[in-house]
């Protein structure tokens, strides 16, 4: 089945102890990114990835790290979590760029809380 | 840079009633257009999107948009809700590029 995972799907934590959520594809698409999804906000984009190795900031990178080492994995790294970095994080793949009228594949959300 | 309005962070509607969530875009460049849907605990889903050409696009589950330049609005429609359609809806542009912008959503509520 073509899917996007995440894990952990739920996480809390305390501040500034680093973690990571992983995000995998099965759909071998070149595109991948993150977004953070906050009530009143809608979704904004952290990272995103046009390929392995190639990655570049969203529009809210602040406190945060990607690598995209292998084509389907593309982690999201927290080096000192923040409690303003609670939120419903989503990873999402597509075959090219969204500028190419390509349709993203959502993972199912992390719900990360920051204590 | 592209911006998303969505008009209305809630909308409730009867069964069987007209769905109209409303979207405006701004962008320095014909963008290209999409609605996502989500449903309660799940991920987004795309619901139709508008590359060129037809201006009225359809998508699944009997939802359209369309997309009028002069206004530079994407509105989505449905004729008739349905229980089923109770869910968030997010409009999203891209100008092309490899950044994709949503709005902030509309919380659809069908009444019985």
């Amino acid at each position: 089945e073509a899917q996007v995972t995440q894990n952990p799907r739920y996480l809390i934590t305390v501040t500034g102890k680093k973690l990571t959520v992983t995000c995998s594809q099965n759909m071998n698409h070149e595109y991948m990114s993150w977004y953070r999804q906050d009530p009143g906000l809608g979704l904004r984009q952290i990272y995103y990835s046009m390929n392995v190795e190639v990655t570049d900031k969203g529009d809210v990178p602040e406190g945060y790290k990607v690598s995209r080492k292998e084509k389907r994995n593309f982690p999201l790294i927290l080096e000192s979590p923040s409690p303003n970095q609670t939120s419903l994080y989503f990873c999402a793949s597509s075959l090219g760029s969204p500028g190419s009228y390509n349709e993203q594949f959502f993972g199912p959300g992390t719900r990360l809380t920051v204590l | 840079a592209q911006s998303v309005t969505q008009l209305g962070s809630h909308v409730s509607v009867s069964e069987g009633a007209l769905v109209l969530l409303r979207c405006n875009y701004s962008s320095s460049v014909p963008p290209y257009l999409f609605w996502y849907v989500q449903y309660p605990n799940q991920g987004l889903q795309l619901l139709l999107k508008y590359t060129t050409g037809a201006t009225l696009v359809k998508g699944i589950n009997g939802f359209e948009a369309e997309f009028k330049k002069s206004e530079t609005s994407f509105h989505l429609t449905k004729p008739s809700a349905h229980m089923s359609d109770a869910a968030e809806y997010f409009c999203a542009v891209s100008p092309g590029g490899e950044k994709l912008t949503f709005g902030t959503g509309t919380r659809l509520t069908i009444i019985p």
